[in-house]
């Protein structure tokens, strides 16, 4: 069975641009969530969605937001693009989305922003 | 703002050796708590979800114990190998929803 996907693996980006990442679940699972690593830190939670509603979100500024499509695939959109967003955007799915049972990741989309 | 400490933030042992790292999240309002394996250039994986206080999990010579009431967690690895060098994360759902806040890892290099 394949894993979660994600897309694309690494871009570049100019300041004030908008990028759009892509995440396709384990097949099954209704939840979604993204997540933001910057070097030297542990994974900082960005939203969440089950069943194409936004269940959570982050302290991420409103550039930061997100959809859940019928297929419980996922976009991630960031506008007005700063250097700080430059990180490894990570999604992770899991079937009920509650706190005991564990997220299965993708392997990340790393965005520079120069 | 939940506070989830990871020590120590690296660690180097020899091939063989027995090692454990230490996990320390908000003793109120728990839910649960998640361990993950992170290779580099691979994705986290998950080792264990535990929920309950006391509660102890093996997986291979991998195992966790988990104390609620204090607020901690230990991650046990026995007879380290080097394919076992990775950053180990521990995380904490803010509530019943698994929007997780991590600690900031401990990255294990296991020396042949």
């Amino acid at each position: 069975d394949a894993g979660v996907t994600q897309s694309p693996t690494h871009l570049i980006k100019t300041r004030g641009q908008q990028v759009t990442l892509r995440c396709s679940p384990i097949s099954g699972h209704k939840s979604v969530s993204w997540y933001q690593q910057v070097l030297g830190q542990g994974p900082q939670f960005i939203f969440q969605y089950y069943e194409k509603e936004e269940r959570g979100r982050g302290n991420f500024p409103d550039r930061f937001s997100a959809r859940q499509f019928p297929n419980y695939s996922s976009e991630l959109n960031v506008n007005a693009l700063l250097l700080g967003d430059s990180a490894l955007y990570l999604c992770a799915s899991s079937g009920s989305g509650f706190g005991d049972t564990a997220e299965y990741f993708g392997e990340g989309s790393w965005l520079t922003v120069v | 703002i939940l506070n989830v400490e990871q020590s120590p933030q690296s660690l180097h042992v020899q091939e063989g050796d027995s090692t454990n790292f230490t996990c320390s999240f908000p003793s109120s309002n728990f839910y649960a708590l998640h361990w993950y394996r992170w290779e580099t250039a691979k994705s986290p994986e998950a080792l264990f979800v535990m929920t309950l206080n006391g509660d102890e999990k093996k997986k291979g010579r991998i195992s966790a114990t988990l104390n609620t009431k204090e607020g901690y967690s230990y991650l046990y690895i026995k007879g380290s190998q080097p394919e076992d060098s990775a950053t180990y994360l521990c995380a904490f759902p803010r509530n019943a929803g698994n929007m997780l806040t991590f600690g900031g890892g401990t990255r294990l290099m296991v020396k042949p």
